[in-house]
């Protein structure tokens, strides 16, 4: 199976701030990277898929890039609603697998 | 609009099946060439892929679970189910259904809400 290795697990930021959350693959998965958003007790939302495509319904602050094994999720400028856990997830190979999640907090 | 919805037991004892079912509304199952997922979260943790049936009925299992993984699917009432045997403690987790883009090797969307099932006896 293909490891994916998010960092950091945590990140504490301020409203307005620019973060980034980098997510690492154990071997070449091209661009088949997809990243969600997950709130407490909720399912997580898909945000970004083949790295950089931006889910129709998000917010542009939302950015994805990297291929090969390294890969980015930025967000420009942190809204309230922000504030939350983000996995990255491969979609190259069976099974997919994902990220062990970053969690976002208000600092 | 798409909406899944999971259902079933939230206690299940030691050693027997968990039984879920996903119900999908604003879409057909056995058309428009999707795949339907079946992924676990357990308590504070990452999520895990558990495997999909896709809309020929064919189906793919995680190998790390697939000793006792079973999703099936009844297209008349337009939902399709997961069945793990032999459960533990450790198959204590929300269990997630989603839909798949991109023919089994894409990304998750729309989810269900999830569903907690507990294994203690």
């Amino acid at each position: 199976d293909i490891q994916m290795t998010q960092s950091p697990s945590s990140l504490s930021a301020s409203v307005g701030d620019r973060i980034t959350i980098t997510c690492r693959a154990s071997q070449s998965i091209s661009n088949y990277l997809n990243w969600y958003q997950q709130k407490p007790g909720k399912a997580p939302k898909f945000l970004i898929y083949d790295a950089s495509g931006l889910q129709s319904g998000v917010p542009s602050r939302f950015s994805g890039s990297g291929s090969g094994t390294d890969f980015t999720l930025t967000i420009s400028s942190l809204q309230p609603e922000d504030f939350a856990s983000y996995y990255c997830q491969q979609s190259y190979s069976a099974p997919r697998t994902f990220g062990q999640g970053t969690k976002l907090e208000i600092k | 609009q798409v909406q899944l919805q999971e259902s079933g037991p939230g206690l299940v004892k030691p050693s027997q099946t968990l039984s879920l079912t996903c119900t999908v509304s604003g879409g057909s199952i056995s058309s428009g060439g999707y795949y339907w997922n079946w992924i676990r979260q357990h308590p504070g943790k990452g999520l895990e892929y558990i495997g999909y049936i896709d809309y020929s009925g064919s189906t793919y299992y995680n190998p790390s679970l697939k000793s006792r993984v079973t999703i099936s699917r009844d297209t008349s009432r337009n939902h399709f189910s997961l069945k793990l045997t032999s459960v533990t403690a450790a198959d204590t987790a929300v269990y997630f259904c989603a839909r798949d883009h991109r023919g089994g090797l894409g990304w998750f969307d729309p989810w269900g809400r999830g569903t907690l099932v507990t294994v203690s006896s």
